[in-house]
C-alpha cells in the first residue's frame, strides 16, 4: 500500500506566475485536503475534495483552485502568485469524509515565490 | 470559531525523560476530535494520537499519551522515555464541524 505522494518536492516561481501542485492519495482514499503551511506556522486548510467535488473551503482567495480526478488524485492551482504564497503545501487523504482520525499527509511541496 | 493555542515555542528534554507539550483549545462544538501530529524537518505530518470529546479515558499510543481535561479545554501530549528521534515540531489540532485547525506548534529538542 503506497502512501500519499506529492510532486514536485520543491518549486521556485516568480510573482504573477501560475503553479500547479499534484497529489496522489493513498490507495482506497476518496477524500483529499490541501493545507498551506507558512514558515513558523501551523498548516491552514485551503479546501477539500470528495469524489471529485469541492467539499469545504478555507479562507483563501479564488486564485487558489483545485481538481480531483476519477482516480482520486488531486491538483492545487494557484494563479497570480504573490510573495506571501511562499509556503509548504501539504496534501492529506482520508478514506471517507469526514473521518476524524484517518487523515494521512504527504511530504509536501515547498513553493518559493520570488 | 475554533482555536488551538500552544504556548511553548520550544522545549528541551533529556533523553529517556518524559516531557509534556501543552495545548489548549476553544470551540463551541459539542462533538469534536483532538489530534497531535509530529513534523520532522522533512515536512511530512505524522499522526500520533487522537482523543474524541466524548471519550472518557485518556488516549494512549505506545510512548504517547494525551492528558485530556475537558473542563479546562486542554489536551496535553505526554511523551515518555524520550528518544533522539523525537526531536521535531509537534502540532496540536482539532476538528469539529470544520476541517482540521492547527496550533502554531512546539519545537521539541531531545538532548543526549
Amino acid at each position: 500500500e503506497t502512501g500519499v505522494t506529492q510532486s514536485p518536492t520543491h518549486l521556485i516561481k516568480t510573482r504573477g506566475q501560475q503553479v500547479t501542485l499534484r497529489c496522489s492519495s493513498q490507495s482506497g482514499h476518496n477524500t483529499v485536503s490541501w493545507y498551506q503551511q507558512a514558515l513558523g506556522q501551523g498548516p491552514q486548510f485551503i479546501f477539500q475534495y470528495y469524489r471529485e467535488e469541492e467539499n469545504g473551503r478555507g479562507n483563501f482567495p479564488p486564485r487558489f483552485s483545485g481538481l480531483q480526478f476519477p482516480n482520486y488524485s488531486s491538483e492545487l492551482n494557484v494563479n497570480a502568485l504573490e510573495l506571501d504564497d511562499s509556503a509548504l503545501y501539504l496534501c492529506a487523504s482520508s478514506p471517507t469524509a469526514p473521518s476524524y482520525n484517518e487523515q494521512f499527509f504527504g511530504p509536501g511541496t515547498r513553493l518559493t515565490v520570488l | 470559531a475554533q482555536k488551538i493555542t500552544q504556548t511553548q515555542p520550544g522545549m528541551f528534554v533529556q533523553e529517556k525523560e518524559a516531557v509534556t507539550l501543552d495545548c489548549t483549545y476553544d470551540t463551541s462544538d459539542q462533538s469534536y476530535g483532538l489530534f497531535w501530529y509530529k513534523q520532522p524537518s522533512s515536512g511530512e505530518m505524522i499522526f500520533l494520537i487522537y482523543q474524541g470529546s466524548y471519550d472518557e479515558q485518556n488516549a494512549t499510543e505506545g510512548r504517547y499519551s494525551l492528558n485530556f481535561q475537558k473542563a479546562r479545554k486542554s489536551a496535553n501530549l505526554v511523551i515518555s522515555a524520550s528518544q533522539l528521534g523525537d526531536s521535531a515540531m509537534y502540532f496540536c489540532a482539532m476538528k469539529g464541524n470544520t476541517p482540521l485547525v492547527f496550533g502554531k506548534g512546539t519545537r521539541l529538542s531531545v538532548i543526549a
